[in-house]
């Protein structure tokens, strides 16, 4: 069946922008997680969705971050303003419940210039 | 201090030998224990979940010392495809169940 997808899988845009990174979980999967990962780092949690609603956004670094998921199923990160230190890899993963496994998508590798 | 502690190698064995890694974690309430494996610009994969038995998958054996707070993971009879980084992953089931990840410990397996 159809994993996490994730688009678009590179985006590079100037610092100042306003971008918007998506996230399609497997079907059925309530639970869905942000992470993002450096170069030569593990992935760090940002924000975790139980259905529609942002179960804990602890990891959101600041009010630039802001994500959403209106249906319980496709989820958008959006991060305003960039910063050059925003460049990474943000990785979203979805599970059938938060004690389930998560399935992690490819990835979707930022860079701002 | 971190709170999923690997070394970040790299580690470069020869094909056939065995390996080990060690990560040290923090939290004495975590409950859930993962190594995921990530290629080169890939998405991380599950490798292994890791017990207070002790589990083996083939060629993989994974501990956990909960008294130490470590857990780790062998792997015998290494081959060229098992080049790869290896994320410890802690899950503290505190109701997010977030992922708290290691940064990882690079394999090279050289032939």
């Amino acid at each position: 069946g159809a994993g996490v997808s994730q688009t678009p899988s590179n985006k590079v845009t100037e610092k100042g922008k306003y971008v918007e990174l998506r996230c399609d979980p497997i079907s059925g999967h309530t639970a869905l997680y942000w992470y993002r990962q450096s170069l030569g780092q593990g992935p760090e949690f940002l924000i975790y969705f139980q259905g529609t609603g942002a179960a804990d956004d602890s990891g959101l670094p600041n009010d630039r971050f802001f994500a959403v998921r209106p249906e319980g199923s496709v989820s958008t990160l959006k991060i305003q303003r960039t910063e050059r230190g925003d460049s990474a890899v943000y990785l979203c993963a979805s599970s059938f419940g938060p004690t389930n496994e998560q399935f992690f998508g490819p990835g979707t590798r930022l860079t701002v210039l | 201090r971190k709170e999923v502690e690997q070394d970040p190698g790299p580690f470069n064995v020869p094909e056939g030998a065995t390996v080990a890694f060690n990560c040290t974690y923090s939290n004495s309430a975590s409950q859930s224990f993962f190594w995921y494996r990530q290629d080169c610009r890939k998405e991380p994969k599950l490798l292994m979940s890791v017990y207070s038995s002790g589990n083996e998958d083939g060629r993989f054996t994974a501990q956990l010392n909960r008294a130490s707070q470590y857990i780790s993971l062998l792997i015998r009879d290494s081959k060229l495809s098992d080049s790869a980084t290896y994320l410890c992953v802690v899950n503290d089931d505190s109701g997010t169940y977030k992922y708290i990840f290691g940064t990882g410990t690079r394999l090279k397996v050289l032939a």
